[in-house]
């Protein structure tokens, strides 16, 4: 089991609300990455980091921000919730080294629902 | 363009029955590809990893088998079980970045019926 956290799990909210879903990890992980996954869909990228004050666009382009003000640590914030944005989100990390190299472990996920 | 596709996109089996699932995949230059079991409502956990020169790792009941010249890969399911059901998922890597970028399958839901 990867040690690697999202909370809340469950989040709905109204439109226009500002939030922020947490991901914490305890590996040491330089690389964290946020993806949108929709039901029966493929997961998309939509946020990466290589390392603290680092963060990058992924491929899908999305309303959210991200932030790495620390290593463990790699939240993500909508200052203004819509409908569209109902969708799974999880954080990933994988690390440089050893027999994991570049292997993305996984978060629970967080399944927002804006109404 | 970079891209996997699964099939079948679903598949219910009985339980102690066998199963196959299918990738194929046009991702290059090619790292690595794993396969992925992703739970209703949780996170993928990963299976298997298989590079260029691996063509099969067993993990239990799983076997992936990985044949990097057609670009095909099959992930076999020994006596299912009922825990068994849940969406899984073909991960291909390419190895022209350093960020190690993954294409995602849209996953095979599998269910194990009693």
């Amino acid at each position: 089991e990867a040690d690697i956290y999202q909370t809340p799990r469950y989040l709905v909210i109204g439109t226009g609300k500002k939030i922020t879903l947490e991901c914490s990890q305890t590996m040491g992980h330089d690389k964290m990455y946020w993806y949108q996954q929709d039901p029966g869909m493929e997961l998309h990228l939509i946020h990466y980091s290589y390392g603290v004050n680092s963060t990058e666009k992924g491929d899908l382009s999305s309303e959210s921000t991200v932030s790495r003000i620390r290593t463990e640590h790699f939240p993500l914030t909508l200052e203004s919730a819509r409908p569209s944005h109902t969708s799974q989100y999880l954080c990933a990390s994988s690390g440089t080294t050893g027999a994991t190299y570049n292997e993305q472990f996984f978060g629970p996920g967080t399944r927002l629902t804006v109404l | 363009k970079n891209q996997v596709e699964q099939s079948p996109q679903s598949l219910i089996i009985l339980e102690g029955k066998n199963c196959t699932l299918q990738c194929n995949y046009t991702v290059s230059p090619f790292s690595n590809l794993r396969w992925y079991k992703q739970d209703t409502g949780r996170g993928p956990v990963s299976l298997t990893i298989m590079t260029f020169s691996e063509n099969t790792k067993s993990n239990g009941r799983y076997t992936a088998t990985l044949d990097a010249d057609t670009k095909q890969s099959s992930l076999h399911i020994t006596a299912s079980q009922l825990s068994d059901s849940a969406s899984y998922i073909c991960v291909v890597s390419d190895r022209g970045s350093t960020l190690g970028r993954l294409y995602f399958g849209r996953g095979t839901q599998l269910t194990v019926w009693p």
